[in-house]
């Protein structure tokens, strides 16, 4: 079946230094791609929604200089989250929209730890 | 807006028993979808049903099946004969379907439930 890949699974990184997460689709084109965070035992909090080749699309509250999301091709979407802080410390999911319709494949998932 | 509410932050269940996992979700839209996925401990997301809105007949997928309400805007999991592999945090989710304003094919999500299954 269709495969999203997210990498690094794990990254730890020091205070004030930046962590890019990837997001691939592997075998199919993703036309809008998804960003969340999720913190231990709640819900997948959306972030940011992802077009290629267009600005992302950021929730209330997100802030968009912090986690600089960029799309560039039909099967790559990366999460940028400059000058980390320990509070940016969670786990990260990305996930892809096949077409346009309503089928949804997620990533592994990425840790982050900042320290 | 849309939301989604499961009421249900944990729940257990015996080895080859029958649980049901409560949803329920406020919209104004008529054409959507409905999802549950599931996310063990390896926190992979992983489908587990889906029901597109239109349909009346509840889906089913071998051990699991949905009783759809959409009246009363309620989506509800029924997980038979229970297996330790379906110890995992369920989420129900709404989808807007294609044609909808401002659809992006964005998922809302519940809370989620805990579920663990015991031997």
């Amino acid at each position: 079946g269709a495969v999203v890949s997210q990498h690094p699974s794990r990254v730890i990184c020091k205070s004030g230094t930046s962590v890019k997460i990837e997001c691939r689709s592997l075998d199919f084109q993703a036309t809008t791609m998804f960003w969340y965070r999720q913190f231990p035992k709640q819900s997948l909090m959306l972030m940011a929604t992802s077009n290629e080749g267009s600005k992302a699309t950021y929730e209330q509250g997100v802030e968009k200089d912090k986690f600089l999301i960029n799309h560039a091709s039909l099967t790559l979407s990366t999460l940028t989250v400059t000058s980390a802080h320990p509070e940016d410390s969670s786990f990260y999911i990305c996930s892809a929209r096949v077409g346009w319709g309503n089928t949804i494949y997620f990533g592994e998932g990425s840790w982050l730890t900042v320290v | 807006a849309q939301t989604v509410t499961q009421s249900q932050p944990e729940m257990s269940v015996q080895e080859a028993e029958t649980v049901t996992l409560s949803c329920t979700y406020d919209t104004s839209e008529n054409n959507y979808y409905l999802f549950w996925y599931k996310q063990p401990p390896s926190r992979q997301m992983i489908l587990v049903i889906r029901q597109e809105a239109y349909k009346q007949q509840n889906a089913t997928e071998n051990r699991f099946s949905v009783n759809f309400q959409k009246a009363a805007k309620s989506f509800s999991l029924k997980i038979s004969d229970s297996q330790l592999g379906d110890t995992a945090m369920y989420f129900c989710a709404f989808m807007k379907q294609r044609g909808g304003s401002g659809n992006t094919g964005k998922l809302i999500f519940g809370q989620g439930t805990t579920l663990q299954v015991k031997p």
